[in-house]
């Protein structure tokens, strides 16, 4: 069973803090991982999609970098908002057909 | 404007009856995926499709159905097989290949 993990589970900051989370998923069969950020009472949004080892993608404050060797990826928010809190998902993608394996999340909550 | 629909925002479903769940989109986009989400679980795949007129089971498709008649619509009936259909329901659509997946408001089905 593929298993795609997201830490921490909750994180609460200050606003101006930077902070980063991690979303590791199996090394094997890669294809793509995705972020989405999930605002309360909206839907899902997309933030990144990864396919190259290595890749560093980057969107205002919030970038992201992918290992594909060793099945991680980090999202990185710097100086961040009251309106940046948020559930951030990560999603495995282990083929070309776009399925998707989603981590169980890592909620973000800024203090003003 | 492009997107994507889910009807109706409630649901609720009686001992032994199926439901029905509406997706269209306007993004012209090829595949659709439906999702359950749980609390305290990730977003897990029940079905999708890739083309009209197929579709593929996810990981938990037992209890559900699809269709896939037109390109815009993907809707999911809940049978009275499914025993714990209590959740909430995401259905999304992407091009295809790794293209970003963009999200409905979701559909909450409860059990009277």
């Amino acid at each position: 069973i593929l298993n795609v993990e997201q830490s921490p589970q909750s994180l609460h900051v200050q606003e101006g803090d930077s902070t980063n989370f991690t979303c590791s998923f199996p090394s094997s069969n890669f294809y793509a991982l995705h972020w989405y950020r999930w605002e309360t009472a909206k839907s899902p949004e997309a933030l990144f999609v990864m396919t190259l080892n290595g890749d560093e993608k980057k969107k205002g404050r919030i970038s992201a970098t992918l290992n594909t060797k060793e099945g991680y990826s980090y999202l990185y928010i710097k100086g961040s908002q009251p309106e940046d809190s948020a559930t951030y998902l990560c999603a495995f993608n282990g083929g070309s057909q776009g399925n998707l394996i989603f981590g169980k999340g890592t909620k973000l909550s800024v203090k003003p | 404007d492009g997107g994507i629909t889910q009807s109706p925002k409630y649901l609720f479903r009686k001992e032994g009856q199926n439901v029905t769940l509406s997706c269209e989109q306007n993004l012209n986009h090829d595949a659709m995926y439906w999702y359950r989400q749980d609390p305290g679980q990730g977003l897990r795949l029940i079905y999708y499709s890739q083309i009209v007129n197929d579709f593929q089971k996810g990981d938990i498709a037992e209890g559900y159905s699809v269709s896939r008649e037109k390109k815009e619509s993907f809707p999911l009936t809940v049978t009275s097989a499914q025993k714990n259909p209590t959740a909430f329901y995401l259905c999304a659509s992407s091009l295809q290949g790794v293209e970003p997946q963009h999200f409905g408001d979701g559909t909450r089905l409860s059990i009277l």
